[in-house]
């Protein structure tokens, strides 16, 4: 158990199907992160939230869209996907005084999604 | 970019043996964070040891030891005792202003 928790493990969605991937984290951390785990592929930031403000989008179509409602609440939410999108979805938190990379982060399950 | 790379997709390991995984990383910046982190079949990523790049002195964590070399940008891992718990993917971080993950490595360790 490290406090992120992420729902649901597994997902498996239509292209034209609309779902939301969830994370939560009860360790106090005021920021929280996406990441893309793809096969044989290094990880791959999606989006960057601190105190609830995105502070980073790298380059991330526009069918995955996050929102941060509070700094304990985090959700992905997905539209009109394409086969390449499946993948581990993997969220993660952390302390962000003053920059992303020197605190540890601490990831959930990760939720794996298919898009047949 | 900063971008890290780990040359080894995968290795093996013998019961009680040590084996040692590499990363490199590509980087102006003069003050960062590195980090190996372990991901098992459950899919958790594990923070497994941390090393500030202005402190010389390698960073160690139980069986867990690292082999940081500034000037050639090198962060190994060694894994000192191996144990069966020990199989996993094994991801080697660099963190400045965000954090930049290698491809992993997976560890297969024979009983």
């Amino acid at each position: 158990e490290t406090g992120v928790t992420q729902t649901p493990r597994h997902l498996v969605m239509g292209m034209t199907n609309k779902k939301s991937l969830k994370c939560e984290q009860h360790l106090g951390h005021n920021a929280m992160y996406w990441y893309k785990q793809s096969a044989k592929k290094p990880l791959e930031l999606m989006f960057v939230y601190n105190f609830k403000e995105q502070t980073e989008n790298n380059s991330v179509p526009s069918r995955f869209s996050p929102e941060c409602p509070n700094s304990s609440h985090l959700f992905l939410h997905l539209h009109t996907l394409q086969p390449e999108d499946s993948a581990l979805y993997l969220c993660a938190s952390s302390f962000l005084p003053p920059s992303a990379g020197n605190q540890p982060q601490h990831f959930g399950d990760g939720t794996r999604l298919s898009i047949l | 970019a900063q971008t890290v790379t780990q040359s080894q997709p995968e290795m093996s390991v013998q019961e009680a043996e040590t084996v040692t995984l590499s990363c490199t990383y590509d980087t102006s910046e003069s003050d960062y964070y590195l980090f190996w982190y372990k991901q098992p079949p459950s899919r958790q990523m594990i923070l497994v040891i941390r090393q500030e790049a202005y402190k010389q002195q390698n960073a160690t964590e139980n069986r867990f030891s690292v082999n940081f070399q500034k000037a050639a940008k090198s962060f190994s891992l060694k894994i000192s005792d191996s144990q069966l718990g020990d199989a996993a993917m094994y991801f080697c971080a660099y963190g400045a202003n965000d954090m930049r993950f290698g491809a992993g490595t997976r560890l297969t360790v024979k009983p």
